[in-house]
């Protein structure tokens, strides 16, 4: 079946420019995470969704990020004012039930270049 | 000092050796761990959980010491297609976000 996808797979700003980074879950899981992952670097969290609730956001690294899921399916992630060090790839991860500790499924991720 | 630590490598490793990662974590509310794989430009995919009991899946054996706070993982008998990076991850509970590790680069050598 589908897993998760995420678009677009790359994409190049310009120092403060607006970007918009879009997945699309696993048809049914409930649960939605964002990660950023620096070069050499882990993931790390940004934000969670259950359903269209936003539940976390304490990684977020500034007001210029900002998540949401208005249908409790598909998420857009935007980034505002983009910065040198946005740099990053922003992966997306859905998983089923929340609170039974399902696996956590990742999309290809969106590679994000701010020149 | 981040949640959860691991050697970032490179490992260099022949054929057929075996090769074990450490990683320790610093939150002790951490109830949940796993090591996932991660190919390069690729997206990270779970490779197994970790059990106090320790759990093995072929040639991939696990290990949870919670009293130390400590976990590893053992690859043995290493194949060119081991070569990519394993992350150390741990979860408070549930649902909650995962932590990971930097990573451990392993390069299996013909």
């Amino acid at each position: 079946g589908a897993g998760v996808s995420q678009s677009p797979r790359y994409k190049v700003a310009k120092r403060g420019q607006d970007v918009a980074l879009r997945c699309d879950p696993i048809s049914g899981h409930v649960s939605l995470f964002w990660y950023q992952q620096a070069l050499g670097q882990g993931p790390e969290f940004l934000t969670y969704f259950q359903n269209e609730a936003q539940l976390d956001k304490s990684g977020l690294p500034s007001d210029r990020f900002f998540a949401e899921r208005p249908e409790g399916s598909v998420s857009t992630l935007k980034i505002q004012r983009t910065q040198q060090e946005d740099s990053a790839v922003y992966l997306c991860a859905s998983s089923l039930v929340p609170g039974q500790g399902e696996e956590q499924y990742f999309g290809p991720g969106t590679r994000l270049t701010v020149t | 000092r981040k949640e959860v630590e691991q050697d970032p490598g490179p490992f260099n490793v022949p054929e057929g050796a075996t090769v074990a990662f450490n990683c320790t974590y610093s939150n002790s509310a951490s109830q949940s761990f796993f090591w996932y794989r991660q190919d390069c430009r690729k997206e990270p995919k779970l490779l197994m959980s970790v059990y106090s009991s320790g759990n093995e899946d072929g040639r991939f054996t696990a290990q949870l010491n919670r009293a130390s706070q400590y976990i590893s993982l053992l690859i043995r008998d290493s194949k060119l297609s081991d070569s990519a990076t394993y992350l150390c991850v741990s979860r408070n509970s549930g649902n909650t976000p995962l932590v990971f590790g930097k990573g451990t680069r392993l390069s299996v050598i013909a």
